[in-house]
């Protein structure tokens, strides 16, 4: 199994610009969690997806900021436009739930987002 | 509501030495804990972790951590670091509605 997969690796854009962010989950798993890393605030979580359907989305800082998973297989985050403040770490994890909840997350590489 | 503190920053062990790392976490029921290393330029790897059972857990790279419910903690303890165990080292608890929350971290700094 490959793993989480994100892409791109790291993305460098100017402030107001459209940024995307992709991410394919383990497959077979039924949850997928966006996070934010940064040195001030740690790990947030923005979103997460059961099912491809969005759980909780309270995570997410503001309306810039959006996520849709299509599929079981491909989510994405975008930020439209994106600031300055935006830079950060993004994490795509995914986990599969038992009844006893007792799997954890595998965690995808991250995205490195800097925004000018 | 869940929340989880690692009350160390930053811990500097010698290699060899042994190690143990803090947490402790608020939670009103039964807990679902986990410990996760980021090495740098990584994502977050599973360590170990503990929902029911003997309370001591052991985990990969030679990790235990020991739940204890009076304390309301799950330190993390290595009898002998390497210095390929340099590294953040996250605690996290499982929550009801499937969301794990995390603590802000502990930086592991090994002197050779």
């Amino acid at each position: 199994d490959a793993g989480v997969i994100q892409s791109p690796r790291h993305e460098v854009t100017e402030m107001g610009q459209e940024v995307t962010l992709r991410c394919k989950p383990i497959s077979g798993h039924d949850y997928l969690f966006w996070y934010r890393q940064t040195m001030m605030r740690g790990l947030e979580l923005l979103i997460y997806f059961n099912n491809n359907v969005p759980i909780d989305d309270s995570g997410m800082p503001e309306d810039r900021f959006s996520a849709k998973m299509p599929n079981a297989s491909f989510s994405t985050l975008k930020i439209q436009p994106s600031e300055p403040r935006d830079s950060a770490v993004y994490f795509c994890a995914s986990s599969l739930r038992d009844l006893s909840h007792s799997y954890g997350y595998t965690f995808g590489s991250g995205t490195r987002l800097t925004v000018v | 509501a869940q929340s989880v503190t690692q009350p160390d920053i930053h811990i500097t062990v010698s290699e060899g030495a042994s190690l143990e790392l803090r947490c402790n976490y608020s939670y009103g029921a039964t807990p679902y804990l986990f410990w996760y290393v980021q090495s740098p330029g990584q994502g977050l790897q599973l360590l170990l972790k503990y929902f029911s059972g003997d309370t001591l857990v052991q985990g990969i790279k030679g990790f235990e951590a020991e739940f204890k419910r009076s304390q309301s903690s799950f330190n993390l303890r290595k009898p002998s670091v390497h210095w390929s165990d340099a590294a953040e080292y996250f605690c996290a608890v499982g929550a009801r509605d499937d969301k794990i929350i995390f603590g802000k971290g502990t930086r592991l700094h090994i002197l050779p």
